[in-house]
């Protein structure tokens, strides 16, 4: 099956800076890689999502880059805010199931 | 437009009672229903997913079941609860087919004591 590791698995940013968390997966067959950020208490909320056929995207503040031979993916937050301190998770799917990483603490100080 | 909607949101159960705890979703036909299990401070594990009504896939054996009796409908279930089963239990739903986009209910605690 498919695995997914992430790193780090915290991050501790000053206001304003870029954020940057990468995952790998080893399923060369993955062909989604959904982002999900996570608040305390509620169930992830989908932020951003990249399929295969496409190197990047870009939606305000976040964008995703995947780099397909390297089967890696990484999440890109610029002038981090506050409301940007959450768990995120990237996931890898070519079926009917993600396989989640372990998640990233991020915690934008004042 | 859809919506998933999960409860109890809390419970604390005692060892060896039972649990069921349901999910239903709102605004789409057939779609794919998946529970997730979520430890404190970890990862999410895939526990079931169905892909139609009776039809449920096992990720992890373990002393929990799922069951699907109607179309929109996800039930997680346990005989005997474990001091192990404590933990956040996510419903989540996606469009029918393949690569696309998984969407979480709120979540339940529970915990077992």
């Amino acid at each position: 099956g498919e695995n997914v590791e992430q790193h780090p698995s915290t991050l501790s940013v000053q206001e304003g800076d870029s954020a940057v968390i990468k995952c790998t997966y080893s399923d060369s067959a993955s062909n989604y890689f959904p982002w999900y950020k996570q608040e305390l208490g509620k169930g992830p909320q989908l932020i951003i999502d990249i399929r295969s056929n496409v190197g990047e995207k870009k939606d305000q503040r976040i964008a995703v880059t995947l780099n397909k031979t390297a089967k890696h993916f990484s999440l890109h937050i610029t002038e981090t805010q506050p409301e940007d301190s959450a768990v995120y998770f990237c996931a890898a799917s070519y079926d009917y199931k993600l396989s989640f990483g372990a998640g990233t603490t991020v915690t934008v100080r004042a | 437009s859809q919506t998933i909607h999960q409860w109890p949101a809390t419970l604390v159960q005692p060892v060896g009672s039972p649990l069921s705890l349901e999910c239903t979703v709102e605004g789409t036909s057939n779609p794919n229903l998946y529970w997730y299990r979520q430890a404190a401070g970890r990862g999410l594990q895939l526990l079931f997913y169905s892909v139609g009504i009776g039809q449920i896939s096992s990720e992890v054996p373990q002393n929990l079941s799922a069951s699907r009796p109607q179309d929109r409908q996800f039930i997680l279930s346990s005989k005997k609860l474990l001091l192990s089963d404590s933990g956040f239990y996510l419903c989540a739903w996606s469009v029918q087919g393949s690569g696309n986009t998984i969407y979480f209910g709120e979540g339940s605690w529970l915990t077992v004591v």
